[in-house]
């Protein structure tokens, strides 16, 4: 069935650094990614919708500055967190949906996600 | 985006049945119902998905009432392996809203022994 990939799987990181975390399709071609936030005891938080050749869309509050986003082929993403600091600290969780028609309907496979820890 | 609510929380013991509602009062025509399982420090995995009537495959059901406006999830003979936080997610069927879903609080399912 479709995986998900994400590298790496946590990282930790020195205040005012950047750093870059990929989603991976593996067994599939994705036009659109998602990428989520989830921070301790809370449900997941969308922060944008990636775009295969395009520029990624944004969720209301989610600074497209700080959190850049590629898309550059159907089954690579990338997350930029730029200049993080502790309050980006959290575990950052990509998505992908199969081309439509393969299963129908709104099923997403999920990464394993990335745990962020901004000292 | 259609809403969902669902219980903040639920016990259950091993070997039993367990059913979780979700209401979405205001889905769409076109949007599908998923169940997602996420355990901590996982990302969310699928579980069904349904759009009307019953869905059953190998780990579940899903119970979805004529007006939609709900759906349970049920978890046959549970264990202690199916502790986890539930979610329940409304989206468009062919992608018109790019497949865009909103997570709400999820169900956190604590299985006792």
């Amino acid at each position: 069935g479709a995986v998900v990939s994400q590298h790496p799987s946590r990282v930790i990181c020195k205040s005012g650094t950047s750093v870059k975390i990929e989603c991976r399709s593996l067994d599939f071609q994705a036009t659109t990614m998602f990428w989520y936030r989830q921070f301790p005891k809370q449900s997941l938080m969308l922060m944008a919708t990636s775009n295969e050749g395009s520029k990624a869309t944004y969720e209301q509050g989610v600074e497209k500055d700080k959190f850049l986003i590629n898309h550059a082929s159907l089954t690579l993403s990338t997350l930029t967190v730029t200049s993080a600091h502790p309050e980006d600290s959290s575990f950052y969780i990509c998505s992908a949906r199969p081309p439509s028609g393969r299963k129908g309907g709104n099923e997403q496979f999920f990464g394993p996600g990335t745990r962020l820890t901004v000292l | 985006l259609a809403k969902t609510t669902q219980p903040i929380s639920m016990d259950s013991y091993e070997g039993q049945e367990v059913n979780i509602t979700c209401s979405h009062n205001n889905i769409a025509t076109n949007d599908y119902i998923t169940w997602y399982q996420q355990f901590p420090s996982q990302g969310p995995r699928f579980i069904i998905q349904g759009y009307k009537t019953k869905v059953t495959n190998e780990v579940a059901s899903l119970f979805i009432p004529a007006d939609r406006k709900s759906s349970t999830l049920s978890l046959p003979r549970v264990s202690l392996s199916d502790t986890a936080v539930y979610y329940c997610l409304v989206g468009d069927k062919d992608g018109t809203n790019a497949g865009k879903s909103t997570f709400g609080d999820g169900t956190t399912l604590t299985v006792k022994p």
